[in-house]
């Protein structure tokens, strides 16, 4: 079947720009996670989501990121007032439940120029 | 807090090598652990877990032990081939918290020439 799809692949923004990613999870996966990966690093988690609402928002760096998933699907990350430290591979996996193998999609490669 | 700390790369091997890349972590209570690999150009793949101590993950001829006297996840293999260069990424994920999220090492590249 599908599997987690993320539009778009790439992303270049000027600073101070605002930028919505999208991630569209697997059918039927309640749990969906954000992750931010930079240069030589491994994922950092951002913020989950139970269904419709955001469970834990703890790793969002600050007030300018924000995520919705209204309807318990698709999901998007809106970054406001971009910066040049936002530039990194935004990455989107979804679960069956919370507690499940974690299914990653390819990636939003985001550059703030 | 919960941590992850995985050998440095870059791993440069030759075909049909041993292969060890090392794991250890920090947590409370009794995480799950997983490797992930990343082939160039494609996302994140899960390649093998275990969910508690003692238990030995398998897959694509990778094993890992999950070691809680040492708190270490050591990825293994018997026999590289040049289709496991990739980079590697060991995660932890604790199950005793609702929503988990991963927790992942830096990464260590591999390299394996024919």
């Amino acid at each position: 079947g599908a599997g987690v799809s993320q539009t778009p692949s790439n992303k270049v923004t000027e600073k101070g720009k605002y930028v919505e990613l999208r991630c569209d999870p697997i059918s039927g996966h309640t749990a969906l996670y954000w992750y931010r990966q930079s240069l030589g690093q491994g994922p950092e988690f951002l913020i989950y989501f139970q269904g419709t609402g955001a469970a834990d928002d703890s790793g969002l760096p600050n007030d300018r990121f924000f995520a919705v998933r209204p309807e318990g699907s698709v999901s998007t990350l809106k970054i406001q007032r971009t910066e040049r430290g936002d530039s990194a591979v935004y990455l989107c996996a979804s679960s069956p439940t919370s507690r499940e193998t974690q299914y990653f999609g390819p990636g939003t490669r985001l550059l703030v120029l | 807090g919960d941590s992850v700390t995985q050998m440095e790369g870059p791993v440069t091997l030759s075909e049909e090598a041993f292969l060890t890349i090392n794991c250890t972590y920090t947590a409370t209570g009794y995480p799950s652990l997983f490797w992930y690999v990343q082939y160039p150009g494609e996302g994140l793949q899960l390649l093998l877990k275990a969910t508690k101590a003692d238990d030995k993950g398998s897959n694509k001829g990778f094993e890992a032990t999950y070691r809680k006297e040492t708190t270490s996840f050591h990825l293994e293999k018997g026999s590289v081939q040049v289709s496991d260069s990739a980079v590697y990424f060991c995660a932890l994920s604790a199950l005793n918290q609702a929503g988990t999220a991963l927790i992942f090492g830096k990464g260590t590249t591999l390299s394996v020439s024919s």
